[in-house]
């Protein structure tokens, strides 16, 4: 079945700092992609998608682009704030559309 | 817009006892699920139902129950309570017409069983 794969966390980075949150997947066919993230005390919201292979999806200064060839999906940030301290999730969708498959989360602390 | 609605926010429970989580979007959405959250685990899907009227079991499905009769609510139902189901639990819609259309959720339900 569907299944994705998240680096373990937690994760903590100083402010400025790069960021990789690697996600791989295994899928039929080729759904779309998802990273969600949920900051402390709310429900997950999406952050970006991607729908194709090589496309790239960008929102708040992170970045994921759709590697086909490796399954791949990883969350990037250039230089990390405090703000983006929170708990990321990659996700797909399965065949049918009907559910999202959730990788486990990882944990971001960013300290000043 | 209120979106995803859940209640309540915060419940503790005591063994054996049943209750319902409600959730509502407004959004006129087909899809809709409830997850739970659990430390380490991520989140997993409990049940799920493509449209009123129809439902179906996810990953966790026991000592759940689900019905769909509007597309506007989807309350989970707890019939006996166990230490297990302490929890954070959350509702989900999607929108069907596309493959890439994102999940919105609500703001949780933190379950405590004692």
């Amino acid at each position: 079945g569907d299944s994705v794969t998240q680096m373990e966390g937690p994760v903590t980075l100083s402010e400025e700092a790069f960021l990789t949150i690697n996600c791989t997947y295994t899928a039929t066919g080729y759904p779309s992609l998802f990273w969600y993230v949920q900051y402390p005390g709310e429900g997950l919201q999406l952050l970006l998608k991607a729908t194709k292979a090589d496309d790239k999806g960008s929102n708040k200064g992170f970045e994921a682009t759709y590697r086909k060839e490796t399954t791949s999906f990883h969350l990037e940030k250039g230089s990390v704030q405090v703000s983006d301290s929170a708990v990321y999730f990659c996700a797909l969708p399965n065949f049918g559309n009907e559910k999202l498959t959730f990788g486990t989360g990882t944990r971001l602390t960013i300290i000043p | 817009n209120a979106g995803v609605t859940q209640t309540p926010k915060f419940q503790v429970l005591k063994t054996g006892q049943s209750m319902t989580l409600q959730c509502a979007q407004d959004m006129n959405h087909e899809y809709m699920s409830w997850y739970r959250q659990d430390p380490g685990m991520g989140l997993r899907l409990i049940h799920y139902s493509v449209g009123a009227g129809i439902t179906d079991q996810g990953e966790v499905p026991n000592g759940y129950n689900v019905s769909r009769s509007t597309t506007e609510d989807f309350p989970l139902r707890l019939l006996s309570a166990a230490p297990s189901q302490t929890s954070v639990y959350f509702c989900a819609s999607r929108a069907q017409r596309r493959v890439n259309t994102e999940a919105f959720f609500g703001q949780g339900t933190r379950l405590t069983v004692v």
